[in-house]
């Protein structure tokens, strides 16, 4: 089965720029997770998709941060106007249970570089 | 809320040598219990996790980890690394009640020599 898939791996904007990252997730997994590391700091929780809904936002770090899930498939991370401290490895993560039974599957990640 | 601490970012070992990763969380509730590694230019992959019952854990690749309770830790130990264990490894946590999102520490580098 093909693994969570996230694009670009890698971007380089300038600060006040507009960047939106994209996560596929395993197919038939409900629950999609977005997390964020900032270099040198620990991983943290941004949200937590369950289908197309919200379930948790609370990790989102202000409103220039939009994520979307249209038709409960792929989902995009916004990020606008970027600012120099959104650097860091934004990761995606999604489980096909609500429980830790199978856990999650990570993608790779996005390098996302504020200049 | 929950906090978990990884006290050494690096950690150099000679491989065949065994190795311990510490890691102890702060929790007023109940968790769960876990550790992720993630190689060079890939995703976080699990390694093992400790949901209830045996308090050490075996996971993929001769790691294993016990839980101790009155202690708050999860310490990560293999008893002879090898070359293709270097990666970065990270302890998490989270609530038994549900919402299943993790709790990271800031990450051990380790590093296995020849």
């Amino acid at each position: 089965e093909a693994g969570v898939t996230q694009f670009p791996s890698h971007s380089v904007i300038e600060k006040g720029q507009t960047v939106t990252l994209r996560c596929d997730p395993i197919s038939g997994h409900d629950n999609l997770y977005w997390y964020r590391r900032v270099m040198g700091k620990e991983i943290k929780f941004l949200l937590h998709f369950v289908k197309e809904s919200k379930q948790d936002e609370s990790g989102m770090p202000n409103n220039r941060f939009l994520a979307e899930r249209t038709g409960g498939t792929y989902s995009t991370l916004k990020v606008q106007p970027a600012e120099l401290e959104d650097s860091g490895v934004y990761f995606c993560a999604s489980s096909q249970d609500p429980g830790q039974n199978y856990g999650y599957t990570f993608g790779s990640g996005t390098r996302l570089t504020v200049v | 809320a929950q906090s978990v601490t990884q006290l050494d970012s690096q950690v150099p070992v000679f491989e065949e040598a065994p190795v311990e990763l510490r890691c102890n969380y702060s929790s007023s509730v109940s968790v769960y219990l876990f550790w992720y590694v993630q190689y060079p230019n890939q995703g976080l992959q699990l390694l093992l996790k400790y949901l209830s019952g045996s308090t050490l854990v075996k996971g993929i690749n001769g790691f294993e980890a016990e839980f101790n309770k009155s202690q708050t830790s999860f310490h990560l130990r293999k008893p002879s690394v090898h070359i293709s264990d270097t990666a970065e490894y990270f302890c998490a946590v989270s609530e038994t009640g549900g919402g299943n999102k993790l709790t990271f520490g800031t990450g051990t580098q380790l590093k296995v020599e020849l």
